[in-house]
């Protein structure tokens, strides 16, 4: 089983509709992250989250939200989705040991319509 | 703050030859360098990474990189080009203790394999 994972792997939604996206991970890591990856512009991060308590912006988080509902879940919402959210959408982990190297999972391919 | 530059959005090399791909980073503090590779619908998946010690440094796959302080490179190099090397691979920075900040990418370099 894969250590981190992400559902939906693909939705197509329309604009103004409210969407999450979830991410699991079984390898016990305390810090979790969501990027985004459009064409060209490789991955930029929305937010990051130290821990159950921590959540942090990061380059790209206007029009997003996350919540961390356990150490293991951290899923990213579109409140309102426009169509430039159209994008690949990954979640990482990592230890506060070493939590420069960052494990990834599958990807969502998000369609906005 | 800290940025990477990759050098050629794509690349095409023949099966067997030699791969090389650059990448640039710009850092106002020792840096962490990491290549990640991405095969078609699937995640990202670490190739190498270099935080401390010996520059040059060996990963999967038989690719390697060398951390080139003077000249701010970070280059990938396999001898040997295989067809199931076709992929987007990704340089990425970050520091010590600026992991938890997240990595930043480059735009992504597309590798060709031609038969």
């Amino acid at each position: 089983d894969a250590d981190v994972t992400q559902t939906p792997r693909n939705r197509i939604t329309k604009t103004g509709k409210r969407i999450m996206l979830e991410c699991s991970q079984t390898k016990g890591h305390d810090r979790m992250y969501w990027y985004r990856q459009d064409p060209g512009l490789g991955l930029r991060l929305i937010y990051y989250s130290f821990d159950v308590k921590d959540i942090n912006k990061g380059e790209i988080s206007d029009g997003y939200s996350v919540s961390r509902q356990a150490q293991a879940k951290f899923s990213l919402s579109l409140e309102s989705a426009i169509p430039n959210q159209t994008a690949l959408y990954f979640c990482a982990t990592s230890t506060s040991r070493q939590q420069e190297t960052q494990y990834f999972g599958p990807g969502t391919r998000l369609l906005v319509l | 703050a800290q940025s990477v530059t990759q050098l050629g959005s794509h690349v095409s090399v023949s099966e067997g030859a030699l791969v090389l791909l650059r990448c640039n980073y710009s850092s106002s503090v020792p840096p962490y360098l990491f290549w990640y590779v991405q095969y078609p619908n699937q995640g990202l998946q670490l190739l190498l990474k270099y935080t401390t010690g010996a520059t040059l440094v060996k990963g999967i796959n038989g690719f390697e990189a060398e951390f080139k302080k003077s000249e701010t490179s970070f280059h990938l190099t396999k001898p040997s080009a295989h067809m199931s090397d076709a992929a987007e691979y990704f340089c990425a920075v970050t520091y010590s203790g600026g992991g938890a900040d997240g990595l930043t990418f480059g735009k992504g370099t597309h590798l060709i394999i031609q038969p």
